[in-house]
């Protein structure tokens, strides 16, 4: 599986867009870049997902960037809710489709 | 959106005794679920791919006769940890994905997790 680093953690003012950063520098032309958030003391949830293009839908946008070695996540208009840990992840289209996290950027929003 | 529960959400069980964890597909079918574990402060970590009717396949490192997966049903899968112990304390999340959805570009979907704390 292809690796990802993320920043440790990054804070953003409520009403700022955040911009979360990951770096996949060794993904594969058929592995797709997912992103998940983890708000405390409850399972993954779905952002976003794509393969080269830019994508946005009503949670957030990503932007990935044309060597496809790296990708932001962009959250328009934070709000304190969004205070959680972000993964980004890339799958392999085949192998069982498992989903292995890394450590994650922790994004506080702060009022 | 597709729904994945969990039950329970948390459990306190003495030391020694054995805990059975529910992962149901509420909406769809699941041909393959995953189960995670998670200690505090750490991301989580799969422990093993759960395939209906078919046995589990077990992460490095994961006990595979201390930690029972039972895949029964599209709908279902089920998590015993056996004769557990403090160490075992943690949160555990279960994962599926859409029968009918082909390809890398599906989401999988996750349940609410279940606290575990053995004393």
């Amino acid at each position: 599986d292809a690796k990802t680093t993320q920043p440790p953690s990054m804070d953003c003012a409520e009403g700022r867009a955040a911009n979360l950063p990951c770096n996949h520098s060794t993904i594969s032309g058929n592995e797709y870049v997912y992103w998940y958030r983890q708000i405390h003391s409850q399972g993954p949830q779905y952002i976003i997902h794509g393969l080269k293009n830019n994508e946005t839908n009503e949670m957030a946008s990503l932007i990935i960037t044309e060597d496809r070695k790296s990708s932001t996540l962009i959250l328009p208009h934070a709000t304190l809710r969004d205070t959680a840990v972000y993964y980004c992840i890339v799958r392999p289209y085949t192998g069982g489709f498992k989903t292995i996290f890394g450590a994650g950027t922790r994004l506080f929003v702060k009022a | 959106g597709a729904v994945v529960s969990q039950h329970p959400s948390w459990v306190i069980c003495k030391s020694g005794t054995s805990v059975k964890i529910e992962c149901r597909s509420l909406d769809f079918q699941a041909t393959t679920m995953f189960w995670y574990r998670q200690f505090p402060k750490q991301s989580l970590m799969l422990m093993a791919t759960s395939n209906e009717g078919s046995k589990a396949t077990y992460e490095q490192g994961v006990e595979k006769d201390k930690f029972l997966i039972n895949h029964a049903s599209l709908t279902l899968s089920t998590l015993t940890v056996t004769s557990a112990h403090p160490e075992d304390s943690s949160f555990y999340i279960c994962s599926a994905r859409d029968l009918l959805a082909l390809g890398a570009n599906t989401e999988a979907f996750f349940g609410q997790g279940t606290r575990l704390t053995v004393v």
